[in-house]
């Protein structure tokens, strides 16, 4: 079974800091990778994707990707107490051309 | 949301009992996956089709069964309820490789 593996956390942070949110993949022929938000009782959003080697960035957030290392990363710039919630890493693609998920970090951000 | 509509989106079921819980999109994709979400284990993927008339088992498909008539209906039947199955259940689907869109969720709990 190939795996995802994320930090459960919780992970704190002050307002106004750097979050960082790590995830690593088992299954080397992965061919996108995906971070979603997910807020309690909701369903999860999508955050950013990023298919090739290096770095993505979108407003506050920044992808990085190692393909090498098989390793994804998320950073939360200028964190804000709405960023709180659970991150879940995702990988597509493979040996099993599908979509698998990590357990998720869950990520506070205090005012 | 718009685009992936889950039904029901609340069930109570006595052990024992069946029921199916049903999909839907009118974007035109692909793929599309059943997850089931439980406290501190993440999504897990139960079944997904990755077209019309496929389907394939995922990481927990014991107790399942899945249905992909069409391209646009994808359905999950749980024959013969069992309190393990009590989780909160997401239907998804997947464009090509870098657009994903979740359903809102369907609570389900087996008394």
């Amino acid at each position: 079974q190939k795996e995802v593996e994320q930090n459960s956390g919780p992970l704190s942070v002050p307002e106004g800091a750097i979050a960082s949110l790590n995830c690593t993949y088992s299954d080397r022929v992965s061919q996108s990778f995906f971070w979603y938000r997910q807020y309690s009782g909701k369903s999860p959003e999508l955050i950013m994707s990023i298919y090739s080697n290096g770095d993505k960035e979108d407003g506050r957030f920044t992808a990085q990707l190692n393909k090498a290392s098989q390793y994804v990363s998320l950073l939360i710039r200028d964190s804000q107490p709405s960023d709180s919630a659970t991150y879940l890493c995702a990988v597509y693609g493979g040996s099993q051309g599908n979509l698998i998920f990590g357990k998720g970090t869950k990520l506070s951000v205090k005012p | 949301n718009a685009g992936v509509t889950q039904t029901p989106k609340f069930q109570v079921l006595k052990t024992g009992q069946s029921m199916t819980l049903q999909c839907a999109q009118d974007m035109n994709h692909n793929s599309m996956y059943w997850y089931r979400q439980d406290p501190g284990m993440g999504l897990r993927l139960i079944y997904y089709s990755a077209s019309e008339g496929t389907t394939d088992k995922g990481e927990v498909p014991n107790g399942y069964n899945v249905s992909r008539l069409n391209k646009r209906e994808f359905s999950l039947r749980l024959e013969s309820a069992a309190p393990s199955q009590t989780s909160v259940y997401f239907c998804a689907t997947l464009l090509g490789v870098n657009t994903i869109y979740f359903g809102e969720g369907s609570w389900l709990t087996v008394v």
